[in-house]
């Protein structure tokens, strides 16, 4: 399809527990991007993949932030043992080869951590 | 190193203002140049664009000049509506680049009453 597709839209977790996320790029496009939106409005950027490899993970905290996108699967990121810090909006976005643009964001993913 | 920097918000105006919201930026090497939209509970959506100093983005009636002498990519729009309130994000990224993040400012929220 021509759009991003994220879910859940809405995710609410304990402190400690797991929060997956998910989300379905445009097909045919090679690049998939994360971020994280917390308070005032600010993107940090998490990690990019080129198809199925992580592409560039600068952003990444380590600790407890996995993702993962496998062949003819949506992409995921995964917070285990969430902490009240966590709670943000999470999005995902994805781009064509051969490009430095063209990217498009999906709707995103609100976590609270409760 | 590459960053962007936008004026600080909140920014609030009556309708049919006139808008400016400032960017500049520090690139290492020929950035493209754009502004995203976020409107409330979405992902970005591309508002304009311009790949070379001098070109200018322009659509919905928002227009942006990309200028090298000043490092400045400021966006403008003549008269305001209510339905342009949002919060907009200036960024860079590079065509050569394609698995990086674009690097975007920090974001301007806009509020237009009527």
């Amino acid at each position: 399809g021509e759009e991003v597709a994220q879910t859940p839209k809405h995710l609410v977790r304990g402190e400690g527990q797991k929060a997956k996320l998910y989300c379905a790029p445009i097909k045919g496009h090679s690049y998939v991007f994360w971020y994280q939106q917390v308070l005032k409005n600010e993107f940090k950027f998490l990690i990019s993949f080129q198809n199925e490899n992580v592409f560039d993970e600068t952003g990444m905290p380590k600790e407890r932030f996995s993702a993962k996108c496998l062949p003819n699967s949506p992409c995921s990121l995964e917070i285990q043992a969430t902490k009240l810090e966590d709670s943000a909006v999470y999005f995902c976005a994805s781009s064509p080869p051969l490009q430095g643009y063209g990217y498009t964001f999906g709707s995103g993913t609100r976590l609270t951590v409760v | 190193g590459n960053s962007v920097t936008q004026m600080e918000g909140p920014v609030t105006l009556s309708e049919e203002a006139f808008l400016t919201i400032n960017c500049t930026y520090t690139a290492t090497g020929y950035p493209s140049l754009f502004w995203y939209v976020q409107y409330p509970g979405e992902g970005l959506q591309l508002l304009l664009k311009a790949t070379k100093a001098d070109d200018k983005g322009s659509n919905k009636g928002f227009e942006a000049t990309y200028r090298k002498e000043t490092t400045s990519f400021h966006l403008e729009k003549g008269s305001v509506q209510v339905s342009d309130s949002a919060v907009y994000f200036c960024a860079l990224s590079f065509s050569t680049s394609a698995g990086r993040s674009p690097f975007f400012g920090t974001g301007t929220s806009l509020t237009v009453i009527p």
